[in-house]
Order: structure tokens, then C-alpha cells, then sequence
């Protein structure tokens, strides 16, 4: 138990659902992280929120679309999805500053078909 | 894109100690040097992380050479529960937040 939790921990959707992923930390950390990790591959950042801001967008098609409504929460809202979409996304959260460990959630496995 | 180079697997007998070595020649001043793991389809762990000093927790060692170029994780005595990917990452500190940029890091085994 990291102290980041991620739901749901399995998601099938079809490519013309929506459907929004969920991330929730007590630490009170105030940078929130979304990651994805495609099959054998290394994890790839895809956005970061400070204090509620998203700080870093790293080109990652609209069809993700980021929420941070406080500190503690983070979602991604997922629409019109393709199957090559198909990942682990894991969410991670730090202190704000200075040298910090990131903790990491367990993931959502995501396969659309 | 990752600043660090290691070596894409290694295996290790259980009850023997795991030396994984990582090369970061382009570290700068203020960059330390973080390690993490990650179990088959889980979310990365945080193992131990230095700036030029060797350090030692709980779970492992981490022992920086002298010109901060490269480094080696020590897990003293493996067991197969520390079989994963293990990632050695750079990482700047400062008064903002700098996330971390992962490469494929080292999959170890752990033998029985």
C-alpha cells in the first residue's frame, strides 16, 4: 500500500465509450502525475500537475483529457479511444520541491477494444 | 529522454547479492541519482537515492563513484520476490518539481 489509490484497476471500453480513470492520494502531496506503459515498453509521462496546475502536457492526443479539481485527485477522462491505447496507466504523486521520492499507484490496466 | 544506460537484464541466485550498474556520464552538479522497481504490472517502487555519497537503507545499497558517472544497487541477499525492472534515473532537485523520465531499466531474475 503506496498511499495512491487508482480505480478502477481493470477497464474494457469499446472505442466510442467514455469512461475516466481515477487517482486519489492522502500524503498530502501537492504534484500529481499520469503515466502510461504500453507493453514492453518504458513508462511514458504524460502529464503533471502542481497545486491543482497542469504543468507539463508531454503531446498527448485530446482524447485524454486531465482533471485535477484539488490537491488529492486526478482523473482522466478517456473518449473516442483507439486500441493501440491499450496500457497500464499509473498515477504518482510527490511533494512539491526539493528532493522527493514519488509515490505510485498500482495502476488501471486498459484494453480497448 | 532517459540520461542514464543499463544493461537489459541480469540474473542473480537467491541469497546471493545483486550489483546492477547504471552509466549517467552526462549528470550534472545537482542532479541525484534515484533508483526504483517495478514488480510485473505494478506501479514503480522507490528503492534509495544519492546525490555523491554512498547510501544505505532498508532495501539496498547505493554506491556512487567518486566522478558521479556511474553507480551500482547493491541488494545484499536476493530473494525472488526482487525479481523486476529495476530503473536508475537522474533527476534535478529543486524548489519546483521535476518528474521522473524512465528508460528501460535492468530486468532482474532472481534464481531459486
Amino acid at each position: 500500500e503506496t498511499g495512491v489509490t487508482q480505480t478502477p484497476r481493470h477497464l474494457v471500453m469499446g472505442m466510442t465509450n467514455k469512461k475516466s480513470l481515477k487517482c486519489e492520494q492522502h500524503l498530502g502531496h501537492n504534484a500529481m502525475y499520469w503515466y502510461k506503459q504500453s507493453a514492453k515498453k518504458p513508462l511514458e509521462l504524460m502529464f503533471v500537475y502542481n497545486f491543482k496546475e497542469q504543468t507539463e502536457n508531454n503531446s498527448v492526443p485530446s482524447r485524454f483529457s486531465p482533471e485535477c479539481p484539488n490537491s488529492s485527485h486526478l482523473f482522466l477522462h478517456l473518449h473516442t479511444l483507439q486500441p493501440e491505447d491499450s496500457a497500464l496507466y499509473l498515477c504518482a504523486s510527490t511533494r512539491t520541491g526539493g528532493n522527493t521520492e514519488a509515490f505510485f499507484g498500482q495502476g488501471t490496466r486498459l484494453t480497448v477494444v | 529522454d532517459a540520461k542514464t544506460t543499463q544493461p537489459t537484464s541480469m540474473d542473480c541466485a537467491e541469497g546471493r547479492a545483486a550489483n546492477l550498474p547504471c552509466n549517467h556520464s552526462t549528470i550534472s552538479g545537482n542532479e541525484y541519482v534515484y533508483w526504483y522497481r517495478q514488480i510485473h504490472s505494478q506501479g514503480p517502487q522507490y528503492i534509495i537515492h544519492g546525490l555523491k555519497n554512498n547510501e544505505t537503507n532498508e532495501m539496498a545499497s547505493l554506491i556512487i563513484t567518486e566522478d558521479r558517472k556511474s553507480s551500482t544497487l547493491i541488494l545484499p541477499h536476493a530473494t525472488l520476490r526482487d525479481t523486476a525492472v529495476y530503473y536508475c534515473i537522474v533527476r534535478v532537485a529543486s524548489s519546483g518539481n521535476t518528474p521522473l523520465v524512465f528508460g528501460k531499466g535492468t530486468r532482474l531474475s532472481v534464481i531459486a
